[in-house]
Parts: structure tokens; sequence; C-alpha cells
């Protein structure tokens, strides 16, 4: 069965701070795909990131970087400096062979962001 | 480059009446996927259209139903509308069909059924 388990259902941070959201997933297929959405209040997913199964390469844009680890079958996701404008909800979400394009998405974490 | 639209923007129904949304792929999509969100959850897949044919399908009974034209737009159609209907509706377009490429959300509609 495919899964994706996002324990953190909401955080909250004052600005500048560093943040990570945690995203474990469940899979038996070798040849998978890692995403992650930022909804903000207006409802639109915004895409934010695309790692396949094969590249556990750490990635870094801007002020964000997210963390693939096969070993523990986790993709987290870290913010740093986090600003008012990061407030949203970051939903991870994995697709998995023999599924078409379905994305399994985790249940989402509400970040919040005070000045 | 038009990103993906959807329409109507909010939809309020009766139990038991039927609802269309409509979607618009962007420019070079001829994927689209449909998406339902509850208050609180994540998105759950209802099914995906590729070149005019249902090409994958999620836990989601047959009163929910699409169709895919040959401009790639795409419809949704729910027939017998329940209380739990009631969620924010995505529609998803990507450049292929199959896993790996990215997906690229609308606005969503937001379906109340009273």
């Amino acid at each position: 069965a495919q899964k994706v388990t996002q324990a953190q259902t909401e955080i909250s941070v004052v600005e500048k701070e560093d943040v990570t959201l945690d995203c474990v997933y469940e899979t038996r297929d070798t040849t998978y795909y890692l995403f992650w959405y930022k909804q903000p209040p207006s409802g639109e997913l915004v895409f934010l990131i695309r790692r396949n199964s094969f590249d556990e390469q750490n990635e870094i844009s801007g002020r964000y970087s997210w963390n693939f680890q096969k070993s523990t079958s986790s993709f987290n996701f870290t913010i740093t400096a986090s600003q008012v404008v990061d407030s949203a909800v970051y939903f991870c979400a994995l697709s998995a062979d023999n599924q078409g394009g379905k994305l399994i998405f985790g249940q989402g974490t509400e970040l919040s962001v005070k000045p | 480059e038009t990103g993906v639209t959807q329409s109507p923007t909010h939809l309020i129904k009766t139990r038991g009446q039927q609802v269309t949304l409509r979607c618009s792929s962007q420019s070079g999509h001829n994927t689209v996927s449909w998406y339902q969100q509850a208050l609180g959850q994540g998105p759950q897949f209802i099914f995906q259209y590729y070149r005019e044919e249902e090409n994958g399908r999620g836990n989601f009974p047959p009163r929910f139903s699409g169709l895919q034209f040959p401009n790639y737009s795409s419809e949704l159609n729910v027939n017998a509308l329940e209380l739990d209907d009631s969620a924010l509706y995505l529609c998803a377009s990507s450049p292929e069909e199959g896993q790996g490429y990215e997906q690229y959300f609308g606005p969503g509609t937001r379906l109340t059924v009273t």
C-alpha cells in the first residue's frame, strides 16, 4: 500500500526561525516520485519540488531545502529564516509505479509564521 | 502561458442534485487529474484523463464521472449529490500521463451541498 504521513498537523514559528516539515512515505515500488506542494489560503496548490527515488541528493532553492533519505523513507522540507509569506499548508505527495499519475497526499502541515 | 483554470469558483447545490465542474488545462498539457479535498484533509485522487480516455480512478463511486475534450479541457460530473460531497474540487494538468510528471493545479471549485 502507498501512504504518506505528515505527523505535524500545525507548526507555529516566529519570523526568521528555521522550520522543518516532516514527511514519511510507504511504498513497495522501487521507482517512485516525491513532491512537495504549498497551499496558501487562496486554495491553489503550488508545486515546489519533485524528487525521484534514484536521486538522493539534497536540494536547495533559496531559503528552501529538501532532505531525501531512502533508508528512513523520509523526504523532509526545511525553510530557513522563515517569513510571514511562508504561512500556508504544505503537502507532501507520492507518485508510485503502476499508479499512473495519481498523487497520494499526506494530511498536510499548517505552518504559521508570526511577525 | 495560461495556467490551469476552473469554473465556477463556488457552487451551492441541494442534496440529490447533479453538478458539472469545468477545467481548462495548461497550454501544452494533455493529461488532467481531478482531486477532492475535504476541509482539513489532503487532496484525494478521483480520476485522471489522458487523450480523452479515463486513465486511472481512485476510490470514488460511479456517480463521479468525467470527460476530456479534444482540446484537453475536462469536466467532472457528480450525480445524486450527498452532503459529504461538500469539498474543494481541484483540477491538475500535466504534460503527459504517468508517474513523475509535475501536476499543476487550478484554484479549485468550492462545492457546498445543503
